[in-house]
């Protein structure tokens, strides 16, 4: 089983709607919790991190689900330039710096 | 830009020959990462640097790839008798140790081709 598991998606939406999927990890004790942005053959991005209580960026919402080990993304109000793939990362240990990646979920927001 | 930079952006090679890569990371940050990016995945991590020592490496690092980070700044990823295998995104990322859930900025990437 992979420590960091994503539905790959694609999800393909209009403009306009929201989308959301999860990610799973496998390790408990994980303490931080990010979501990166990568478009098609560039560096990830950092969009958010997600903390315990849930937080919220303008139109995306992250959730952490400590007790079924999963985080959420949410996209509201989707943009087309909100196409990309979303990265889920998880540093999977306490007093660990490397950064743990599900495989990505793609999203194509369509107009 | 004060961003992290990766030199070269794209190298192809013939299989068996030695590439090297380089990062420079962000002037004040002190941990450096490399991690490398196959099609269709997430990253996976390679090594990363405080400063100059080398705190970790993964299993994926055979023997035929080192690095280092002579003086705590810029760091050197180096693969001996390049394999098909190789081929990949070679990410660099950079960060400021500031305790737990702190970010790590990536360069453009390295993009190998091993022919």
């Amino acid at each position: 089983r992979k420590e960091v598991e994503q539905d790959p998606g694609p999800f393909n939406v209009p403009e306009g709607a929201t989308v959301a999927f999860n990610c799973t990890y496998s390790n408990s004790a994980s303490q931080s919790f990010f979501w990166y942005r990568q478009d098609c053959r560039k560096e990830p991005k950092l969009l958010m991190s997600v903390y315990s209580s849930g937080n919220e960026d303008g139109r995306f919402t992250a959730q952490l689900n400590r007790a079924s080990q999963y985080i959420s993304l949410l996209i509201r109000d989707s943009k087309l330039s909100d196409s990309a793939t979303y990265l889920c990362v998880v540093i999977l240990r306490s007093n660990d710096y490397k950064l743990s990646f599900g495989a990505g979920t793609t999203v194509t927001v369509r107009a | 830009d004060t961003g992290v930079s990766q030199d070269p952006r794209h190298k192809i090679t013939k299989r068996g020959q030695n590439v090297t890569f380089r990062c420079d990371p962000i002037s004040e940050h002190n941990r450096l990462y490399w991690y490398r990016q196959t099609l269709g995945q997430g990253p996976e991590f390679l090594t990363y640097f405080q400063n100059e020592a080398q705190l970790e490496k993964s299993r994926l690092l055979s023997d035929r790839f080192s690095a280092e980070r002579p003086k705590g700044s810029f760091s050197t990823l180096e693969i001996q008798r390049t394999e098909q295998g190789d081929s990949a995104m070679y990410l660099c990322a950079s960060s400021f140790s500031g305790g737990a859930g702190e970010t790590q900025y990536f360069g453009p990437g390295t993009r190998l081709l091993v022919l």
